[in-house]
């Protein structure tokens, strides 16, 4: 089993409909959770990062955090075809006070006019 | 631009050759981290530099390569007797010791022939 699991996708959703990508996470001690999105050929560029159980918007991005099924969500509302790029989730499994990031494969979201 | 800068951005090389790649953190940021990532999978840790010193090393990190960061600002990563298996993108993070999130720069993409 892999420490941070995602559905590599694609998924396709119509533009201006919302996109949820999910991810779970093997180790029950991870603290913090993060979401990147990346485009094709580029570098991950971060979107949003929660610790706490329950929800955190950021403008059009909501992401959900429910550690004791050990599930991490972002939801996507208006989706444009600009958001169209893998979403990586990752988990900190640092100690000692730094990071190590631990990501998913991605999920491919496509989004069609 | 303040962002992490990579360089180079591209690297081809031959088996066998070694390589070298650079990065620049954002200025204020004592944490750097290396990554890579293989076509349709996530960044994979590599290390961890807190200031000069490395921190973490991962298992994925094999004698070939090493890593420095001599004077706590850029680091540098070679790869010696580069093998086919090599081939990948190699992404430079950093952050700032108040905060978890990592902030990634382009990338070096490596080709070994």
């Amino acid at each position: 089993q892999k420490e941070v699991e995602q559905n590599s996708g694609p998924l396709s959703v119509p533009e201006g409909a919302i996109a949820s990508l999910n991810c779970t996470y093997s180790d029950r001690g991870s603290q913090s959770f993060f979401w990147y999105r990346q485009y094709s050929g580029k570098s991950p560029e971060l979107i949003m990062f929660i610790y706490s159980n329950g929800d955190k918007e950021d403008g059009r991005f909501t992401a959900q955090l429910n550690k004791a099924s050990q599930y991490v969500s972002l939801l996507i509302r208006d989706s444009q075809p600009s958001d169209s790029a893998t979403y990586l989730c990752a988990v900190n499994r640092g100690s000692g006070g730094y990071n190590k990031l631990i990501f998913g494969a991605g999920t491919r979201l496509a989004v069609h006019p | 631009d303040t962002g992490v800068s990579q360089n180079p951005r591209h690297k081809i090389t031959k088996r066998g050759q070694n390589v070298t790649f650079r990065c620049d953190p954002i200025s204020e940021h004592n944490r750097l981290y290396w990554y890579r990532q293989t076509l349709g999978q996530g960044p994979e840790f590599l290390t961890y530099f807190q200031n000069e010193a490395q921190l973490e090393k991962s298992r994925l990190l094999s004698d070939r390569f090493s890593a420095e960061r001599p004077k706590g600002s850029f680091s540098t990563l070679e790869i010696q007797r580069t093998e086919q298996g090599d081939s990948a993108m190699y992404l430079c993070a950093s952050s700032p010791s108040s905060q978890e999130t990592q902030y990634f720069g382009p990338g070096t993409r490596l080709l070994v022939l």
